[in-house]
C-alpha cells in the first residue's frame, strides 16, 4: 500500500495563477484533511471531508476550495494564488469516527511557493 | 494565548540520554496526539491518548487530564530520534479540528 500520496511535491506559482493539489489514499479511509504548515506556527486545518461527496471548512479556508468526488481522492484548489499561500501543504486521512480510528496518516507534503 | 503550548522549543541531547518533551493545553479535550516530523518533512502519528500512559518501544506518552498536561519521554535516545515532536489536541465538542502545538525540535548528538 502506498498510504497517502500527494501530487505535486513542489510547485512555483505566480500571483494570480491557479492550481490543484491532489491527495490520494489507498486505505479506504472515510476522513481526509488538508493542512498548511508555516514557520513558527502549528499545522492549521484548511478543509476536511468526512466522506465521499462531503467537504467542510477548517480553520483557514479562505482562498481555497476542495472536492471529494471519489472516496480515495481529496483535491485542494487555489483559484488565484497569493504570496500568503506560500506554505507546505499536508494531506492526511483517518479511518473513521470511532475510538481507535482517530490516528491520522499524513502524506509527504507539497511545498508551494507563490511569487 | 495559544491553546496548546509545548516546551522546550528546542532540545539538544547526547546519545543515550533520557528525553522529556512537555505539552500543556488550556481547553477541555477528548484526545491528545503526539506526532513526529522527520527532518525530511514527513509526519508520523506516534500516540493518541485520553488518559494514563502508553508505551511503544523507547517512547512513552503520559497524560494528566486534571492538570491539562502531557509528556513524551524517549529513553536511551539515539541520533535517529532527531525530529520535531508535535502535540495536538482534539477539543471536547469540537469538530474535526485538531489544535496543534508549534513543536519541539529535538537534536540527539552521537
Amino acid at each position: 500500500n502506498a498510504g497517502v500520496t500527494q501530487t505535486p511535491k513542489f510547485r512555483v506559482l505566480k500571483t494570480g495563477q491557479s492550481m490543484t493539489l491532489l491527495c490520494a489514499q489507498d486505505m479506504n479511509h472515510e476522513y481526509m484533511y488538508w493542512y498548511r504548515q508555516d514557520p513558527g506556527m502549528g499545522l492549521r486545518l484548511i478543509h476536511y471531508s468526512v466522506g465521499e461527496g462531503t467537504t467542510a471548512k477548517g480553520e483557514v479556508p479562505d482562498g481555497y476550495n476542495v472536492s471529494r468526488l471519489k472516496k480515495q481522492n481529496f483535491l485542494l484548489g487555489l483559484e488565484s494564488a497569493a504570496p500568503s499561500q506560500t506554505s507546505v501543504y499536508f494531506c492526511a486521512s483517518r479511518a473513521g469516527v470511532f475510538w481507535g480510528q482517530e490516528t491520522q496518516y499524513f502524506g509527504p507534503g507539497t511545498r508551494l511557493l507563490v511569487l | 494565548k495559544n491553546e496548546v503550548e509545548q516546551s522546550p522549543q528546542n532540545l539538544t541531547a547526547q546519545e543515550g540520554e533520557f528525553i522529556t518533551i512537555n505539552c500543556s493545553y488550556s481547553v477541555g479535550i477528548s484526545a491528545l496526539h503526539w506526532l513526529q516530523q522527520h527532518p525530511g518533512g514527513g509526519i508520523v502519528s506516534l500516540f493518541m491518548l485520553s488518559s494514563g500512559k502508553k508505551k511503544h518501544g523507547r517512547l512513552i506518552a503520559t497524560i494528566n487530564i486534571q492538570e491539562k498536561h502531557s509528556s513524551l519521554h524517549i529513553t536511551a535516545s539515539h541520533p535517529r530520534d532527531s525530529a520535531v515532536y508535535i502535540c495536538a489536541v482534539k477539543k471536547v465538542g469540537g469538530s474535526e479540528k485538531l489544535v496543534f502545538g508549534k513543536g519541539t525540535k529535538l537534536t540527539v548528538n552521537p
